[in-house]
């Protein structure tokens, strides 16, 4: 079945950049997501890209996709302590009989030390 | 600001209790989704309704009872839970099941079982 792998913590300081890094097994994703998750909170959609782009820049934030290692990755620039908060990779394929299914991952605790 | 509203956002319940988790969504989407939420655990799909119509429950016990009366309203009805059952429950909605657009997420109702 589908598998959405992430590491479970990130720490970085202040200023600094954080990559999260997602790895995903369904090759017939048609588009990957990260969502957002502050404490208390529900999940935010913060960006996605289309399988068939390998970058998307969005303000501070960045990703990268390599389709061929099913490799996702969400690059915050100068990150504040604003954004600590738990990163959900996600992707969406089709399931069959007309449906399309999300695949979540664990989530990244990210950190941010100021 | 989300489109989606759950309420309420807190829950303390005991086993024997019967209560309802409401959600209702002012995004125009034709599918709704019930999550669970445990800690150190995937988010589990529970239940998807695409045009009111349940399409989708992941093996879920039967003291959950989802009910979705129109496209803009979805709700959890609870009796005789378990304190497993004591997680975040996420209501989300999505364009269409058959469409691959993102889900929007509500902000969740925290449950406590005593």
């Amino acid at each position: 079945g589908e598998d959405v792998e992430q590491s479970l913590f990130l720490s970085v300081r202040e200023g600094d950049s954080s990559v999260i890094n997602c790895t995903y097994t369904d090759s017939s994703s048609t588009y990957l997501y990260w969502y957002k998750q502050e404490p208390g909170a529900g999940l935010q959609l913060l960006t996605y890209i289309f399988s068939n782009m390998d970058m998307k820049q969005d303000q501070r934030l960045t990703v990268l996709l390599n389709k061929k290692d099913k490799h996702l990755s969400l690059r915050i620039a100068d990150t504040q302590t604003g954004d600590s908060a738990i990163y959900f990779c996600a992707e969406i394929a089709y399931s069959g009989a007309g449906s399309y299914q999300l695949t979540f991952g664990k989530g990244t605790k990210l950190s941010v030390i100021p | 600001e989300t489109g989606v509203t759950q309420t309420p956002r807190h829950l303390v319940m005991g086993m024997t209790n019967k209560k309802s988790l409401k959600c209702e969504q002012h995004l125009g989407h034709n599918a709704m989704y019930w999550y669970k939420q445990s800690a150190k655990k995937p988010l589990e799909l529970m239940f998807v309704y695409s045009l009111e119509e349940r399409v989708e429950n992941n093996s879920v016990p039967s003291r959950f009872s989802p009910e979705c009366p129109n496209s803009s309203h979805l709700f959890l009805h609870l009796h005789t839970l378990q304190p497993e059952d004591s997680a975040l429950y996420l209501c989300a909605s999505s364009q269409s099941r058959q469409s691959n657009q993102p889900q929007h997420f509500g902000d969740g109702t925290r449950l406590s079982i005593l």
